[in-house]
């Protein structure tokens, strides 16, 4: 099983470009999220989805968008990237509303 | 305030030593739950053990066992036996129903643990 996929593992970007980093999990799970981690400290939750069509923010959503057409996909779209956001990106998912979230491994992204 | 707090930002153990990883919370929900994640130098994110609010028990995962003090609102992750494989960043997480997120884990900024020979 290949669980959470995200892509790219590695991304340098110029500031004011725009990306998408993917997620793509073959688990079936409803609940999906994006967090980002800056050095040195814990994760912190960008936006999450509790199935398709539905996404909420979470603690640190602006310069982000996200969108859940499908249960098996949740997009993060950076437009204009600042240096701010230049963080480690995990992806995670969760089947219900309860039990450890599964997590992808990550995206390292740096805006120059 | 922090929702979850873990004070030490560096721990050092030598093999075979148990070591203890300390994290207090802070939630007034009732049901709530309590997680540990490892995070090698590699990245990944990797799940440890999980402790639930009503839980009567400390659990338990091989060498890993939680101390769960309810009372003071502490979650100590207990590793028995260190291995040099166990060096890596250890996080603590909680699970808050009441949160508008309500599914998400809310973490601590994390304890690096060093294990020498």
């Amino acid at each position: 099983n290949a669980g959470v996929t995200q892509t790219p593992k590695f991304r340098i970007l110029k500031i004011g470009q725009s990306m998408t980093l993917q997620c793509t999990q073959d688990m079936n799970h409803n609940y999906m999220y994006w967090y980002r981690q800056d050095p040195g400290m814990g994760l912190k939750l960008i936006y999450y989805s509790v199935g398709a069509g539905i996404t909420d923010k979470g603690e640190v959503p602006n310069g982000y968008n996200v969108s859940r057409s499908t249960t098996e996909d949740f997009p993060l779209r950076l437009e204009l990237a600042a240096p701010s956001q230049t963080s480690v990106y995990f992806c995670a998912s969760l089947i219900v509303g309860a039990g450890e979230l599964f997590f992808g491994e990550g995206s390292r992204l740096t805006v120059l | 305030a922090q929702k979850i707090t873990q004070t030490q930002p560096g721990m050092f153990v030598q093999e075979k030593e148990a070591v203890t990883l300390d994290c207090t919370y802070d939630t007034s929900d009732p049901s709530y739950g309590l997680f540990w994640y490892k995070q090698p130098s590699s990245g990944e994110m990797i799940f440890l053990i999980y402790q639930g609010s009503y839980d009567q028990q400390n659990a338990t995962e091989g060498r890993y066992s939680l101390n769960f003090q309810k009372a003071r609102k502490s979650a100590n992750l207990v590793i028995s036996a260190s291995q040099l494989g166990d060096s890596a960043m250890y996080f603590c997480a909680m699970r808050e129903p009441s949160n508008q997120a309500g599914t998400a884990l809310i973490f601590g900024k994390g304890t690096t643990l060093s294990v020498s020979s």
